[in-house]
């Protein structure tokens, strides 16, 4: 069964700062991989994903994340932290194999100013 | 491009009520979620529509909840008796997901946030 793991409840870093969101996963087959942002009372919104190809993969407002297969991991990363980018952030996968979505239960991503 | 839509965003019931659940996802978007997301938790999903066809719907809770994907576009999400536990974000989100393709980006609405008293 596939499982996506976010270690880290909350992440604090300072304005300016880079930033990393740790994610792993655990898939039969070949991974699908996706970023989510949400903010309060708020939905999901998509940031970025990785299907194939380059393994680093960038996204909407400065964020980008990269594949590694024998880590089994999807780190979402940024330069350079804005106090904007406070928020909850959700990892995901799929399996290519069939059409089901797991999701990460979240890590909260506090940025100082 | 209108992204997916749902409603009501808030609504407060008692507890043996019942709360039905709007969503209208993105125009040619063939896969259909709804999703529940209890405060401090990653979306949980309830069930999954292709087209008009259920395609997962395991932890649905199938003795007080029911979903209808009627002709394949617009779908509701019924409660019926609620629970206290029933407080969460109800996510609608779609995907365009044609048949063997599994790629595409999953979508969200706002939310629709039930406070179950």
């Amino acid at each position: 069964a596939q499982s996506v793991a976010q270690p880290e409840d909350q992440v604090n870093v300072a304005e300016g700062n880079p930033l990393t969101v740790k994610c792993t996963y655990s898939v039969s087959g070949n991974p699908y991989l996706f970023w989510y942002v949400q903010y309060p009372n708020r939905g999901l919104q998509f940031l970025l994903k990785y299907i194939t190809g380059d393994n680093l993969v960038k996204g909407s407002y400065g964020f980008e994340a990269e594949f590694n297969k024998s880590q089994t991991s999807f780190h979402l990363k940024k330069p350079s932290a804005l106090v904007s980018d406070s928020a909850l952030y959700f990892c995901a996968v799929r399996d290519k194999r069939d059409d089901k979505i797991i999701f990460g239960k979240g890590t909260r991503l506090h940025i100082l100013p | 491009e209108a992204g997916v839509a749902q409603s009501p965003r808030y609504k407060i019931i008692e507890k043996r009520q019942s709360v039905a659940f709007w969503c209208n996802p993105i125009s040619g978007h063939a896969t259909l979620y709804w999703y529940q997301q209890i405060l401090g938790q990653g979306p949980k999903l309830l069930i999954q529509f292709q087209n008009n066809g259920v395609v997962d719907d395991s932890q649905l809770p199938k003795d007080r909840f029911s979903a209808e994907r009627l002709k394949g576009v617009d779908s509701t999400l019924k409660i019926q008796p609620a629970k206290l536990e029933d407080s969460a974000v109800y996510l609608c989100a779609s995907s365009l997901d044609q048949r063997g393709l599994y790629g595409n980006t999953i979508y969200f609405g706002e939310g629709s946030w039930l406070t179950v008293v």
